[in-house]
């Protein structure tokens, strides 16, 4: 089935040693999301890809980074993990440009120790 | 203000009740608007989108009024399988902002 993966399910690092999360999808769609969920919150948008475009939010720490190197795959990179940035990442994808709704990954739930 | 204001609940309800969730938004040019649903450390689930026609998917009816700014969810007869959280959630082309969603409960 077309999907959007992400890996690992459940990542633990250590504070201050950086960590990738992945995400790939089968759809083909050609917008990609990263969203950050903390406990009781809603999703919080770091960044998308337009295609090859990388449109970051202001708020976005520059702790955050993302690589898109084709279609199907994305990455986050947190360079210098604090105890703050223990969350759910959600990666999602959408046809056009989100008027459609998205299609969210399963989710990498991230542990800072 | 927050983009999106919801309710955050919990809304504890009878199996077979009929519920309301609201929701606002603050960016009149928002365009694209849609409740998903998100179950306990799962990701969110697309429910349905919303159109100020209204828009109905069985037990569960959407609705738009952009001149109020005001977004709505009806679930009927509900089940204890209805029991998530409901995101409430709208935006532009580029981006969608989610609340931070309205717990629903349903109890036998």
């Amino acid at each position: 089935d077309a999907m959007v993966i992400q890996n690992p399910r459940y990542q633990v690092t250590q504070f201050g040693k950086p960590v990738t999360l992945s995400c790939s999808q089968t759809l083909n769609h050609n917008v990609m999301y990263w969203y950050q969920q903390k406990s009781s919150q809603a999703p919080k948008l770091l960044f998308h890809y337009y295609d090859k475009d990388f449109n970051n939010e202001a708020d976005t720490p520059d702790n955050f980074q993302s690589r898109r190197p084709n279609t199907s795959f994305c990455f986050l990179d947190i360079r210098s993990p604090g105890l703050g940035d223990a969350a759910m990442y959600l990666c999602a994808t959408s046809s056009t440009t989100g008027g459609y709704g998205y299609t969210f990954g399963s989710g990498t739930r991230l542990t800072v120790v | 203000r927050k983009e999106v204001e919801q309710d955050p609940g919990p809304f504890n309800v009878p199996e077979g009740a009929t519920v309301a969730f609201n929701c606002t938004y603050s960016n009149s040019a928002s365009q694209s608007f849609f409740w998903y649903r998100q179950d306990c450390r799962k990701e969110p689930k697309l429910l349905m989108s919303v159109y100020s026609s209204g828009n109905e998917d069985g037990r569960f009816t959407a609705q738009l009024n952009r001149a109020s700014q005001y977004i709505s969810l009806l679930i009927r007869d509900s089940k204890l399988s209805d029991s998530a959280t409901y995101l409430c959630v709208g935006g532009d082309a580029d981006k969608l902002i989610f609340g931070t969603g309205t717990r629903l409960q349903v109890f036998p």
